[in-house]
């Protein structure tokens, strides 16, 4: 059983321009949670998703960030126009019908 | 009220000795708590968890205490190994699925050989 997918591992952007991220959950996982940390800092939750629903998104910057979790394909994590300070690891999480959550390898942005 | 707090910041072990991280949290309404094991460039691992109806939970060489009535809860790796060198995050939610893990700002552990 293949755990959570993100891709691409690393993203290379300039400010300015578009950054996408994707994750695959687990399978028969329909719950997925976003994540950012900074570097030496904890992870601070960004958006909670189920198909085609955000459920809390209290996380999330109110501009430029933006979440979706299609019926068919990945979660998407879209950052629109990006300053330097989005410099971070991005980490996905997915879940079942549980509580308990399992993280993806992180998709680490740089912002050149 | 929704923090959780953790210490130490960093932890240096011998090995073979035990390395000892402490957590607290305020929110009543927590009920489970779970640790996560993070090596340098990987995701965070689900290491073992708890639910505030034991004391102790014990996982090989890992165990979680938890203290209720101080509202506070620790993870112990006993006879620890170099390769048990990493960040280790502590958290709180409760059980219901839509509620959000609040994460705790991670002990860097490092075993001495």
């Amino acid at each position: 059983n293949a755990g959570v997918m993100q891709n691409p591992r690393h993203l290379v952007r300039r400010r300015g321009q578009e950054a996408r991220l994707r994750c695959s959950p687990m399978k028969g996982h329909s719950h997925v949670y976003w994540y950012r940390q900074l570097p030496e800092e904890g992870l601070k939750f960004m958006v909670y998703l189920q198909k085609e629903n955000i459920i809390d998104e209290s996380g999330m910057p109110k501009e430029r960030f933006s979440a979706e979790f299609p019926k068919e394909g990945p979660s998407i994590l879209r950052i629109q126009q990006v300053v330097r300070g989005d410099s971070a690891a991005y980490f996905c999480a997915s879940s079942q019908e549980t509580y308990e959550q399992y993280f993806g390898p992180g998709t680490r942005l740089t912002v050149t | 009220q929704q923090q959780v707090k953790q210490s130490p910041q960093s932890l240096i072990v011998q090995k073979g000795g035990i390395s000892i991280i402490n957590c607290a949290y305020e929110n009543t309404a927590f009920d489970y708590f779970p640790w996560y094991q993070q090596f340098p460039g990987k995701g965070p691992a689900l290491l073992i968890a708890i639910r505030p109806d034991v004391s102790e939970k014990k996982e090989g060489r890992f165990t979680i205490s938890f203290n209720k009535s101080a509202k506070q809860f620790s993870l112990h790796i006993m006879d620890s190994q170099p390769g048990d060198s990493a960040t280790y995050f502590c958290a709180a939610s409760s059980m219901n699925r839509d509620d959000k893990i609040i994460f705790g700002k991670g002990t860097r552990l490092h075993i001495l050989p």
